[in-house]
C-alpha cells in the first residue's frame, strides 16, 4: 500500500515555540522523503527533503528527523513565525514501475497556526 | 523561476458536462502530474506523464482522463462532470534530469460541479 500517514492534522504553535510534525510510512522502496509547504490561494512548493541513509537534515529553522528502522520521519520548526503558518505536507518518493521516473505520495497535510 | 500556469482560478459546472482543465509550464520538463487536493484527504495523484502522448494511471484516475500532444501542456477531462468531482485541482511539473521529486505546482483551479 502506498500511504503515507500524518499527524497531528492541525497544530496550533506560540511564536517562538516548536512545531512538530510527524510521518509514518510502509512500503520500504520509498526512497526519498520531502516535505512541503502551502500558503493560502497557492500551490504547495518543496521545503526541505531527505534520503533515507540520513537520519537528519537541517536548513535554517527547518530540521527533518529520519528514523529508517521505525519507518517514521519529522518536520521541525524551530522558534515558529507567524509567517510559518500554512499547511504541511510530508511526501515519500517511489520508482515508477517502468523504472524510469518517480512518483509522489503525499500524506493529508498538517494545518499550523503560529499566534503572535 | 518555473512557471505552472493554470487555465482558471475558478470553474463552476453543471452535472453532466464534460470539463476541460489546462495547464501549462514553461521549462521544459519532462513530467507533468495532476492532483486533487480535499480538505482531510491531502493531494491525490490523478494521473501523470513522462512524455509526449504518455500517460499513467495515479490513485484515484476514475471518472478522468487526460492528453498530452505537446511537452509544455498537459490538460485533465472529466468526461461527464459529477458532484463528488468538486475540488481543488493542483498541476504540477518536475524535471527528469536535475531532480524528478521536485514538484513544482500551480495555483490550482477551484472546481465545482453543481
Amino acid at each position: 500500500q502506498q500511504q503515507v500517514k500524518q499527524s497531528p492534522q492541525s497544530l496550533i504553535v506560540q511564536k517562538g515555540g516548536i512545531s512538530i510534525i510527524n510521518c509514518a510510512y510502509e512500503n520500504t522502496a520509498f526512497d526519498y522523503f520531502p516535505w512541503y509547504q502551502q500558503f493560502p490561494g497557492k500551490g504547495p512548493a518543496l521545503l526541505i527533503a531527505i534520503r533515507p541513509d540520513v537520519s537528519e537534515k537541517k536548513e535554517g529553522r527547518f530540521t527533518i528527523s529520519f528514523n529508517k528502522s521505525a519507518k517514521q520521519f519529522s518536520l521541525h520548526i524551530m522558534d515558529s513565525q507567524p509567517g510559518d503558518s500554512a499547511t504541511y505536507f510530508c511526501a515519500a518518493r517511489i520508482e515508477n514501475s517502468g523504472g524510469s521516473n518517480y512518483k509522489l505520495t503525499f500524506g493529508k497535510g498538517t494545518l499550523l497556526t503560529v499566534n503572535p | 523561476d518555473v512557471k505552472v500556469t493554470q487555465s482558471s482560478r475558478y470553474l463552476v459546472k453543471r452535472t453532466g458536462e464534460k470539463v476541460f482543465l489546462e495547464c501549462v509550464q514553461d521549462m521544459d520538463h519532462e513530467n507533468m502530474f495532476w492532483y486533487r487536493q480535499d480538505p482531510g484527504l491531502g493531494l491525490r495523484l490523478i494521473y501523470f506523464s513522462y512524455d509526449v502522448k504518455m500517460k499513467e494511471k495515479g490513485d484515484i484516475p476514475e471518472g478522468y482522463s487526460v492528453s498530452r500532444e505537446k511537452k509544455e501542456r498537459f490538460s485533465l477531462i472529466l468526461e461527464s462532470a459529477s458532484t463528488n468531482q468538486t475540488s481543488m485541482y493542483l498541476c504540477a511539473s518536475s524535471s527528469s534530469g536535475t531532480g524528478p521529486e521536485k514538484l513544482f505546482f500551480g495555483s490550482g483551479t477551484q472546481l465545482s460541479v453543481l
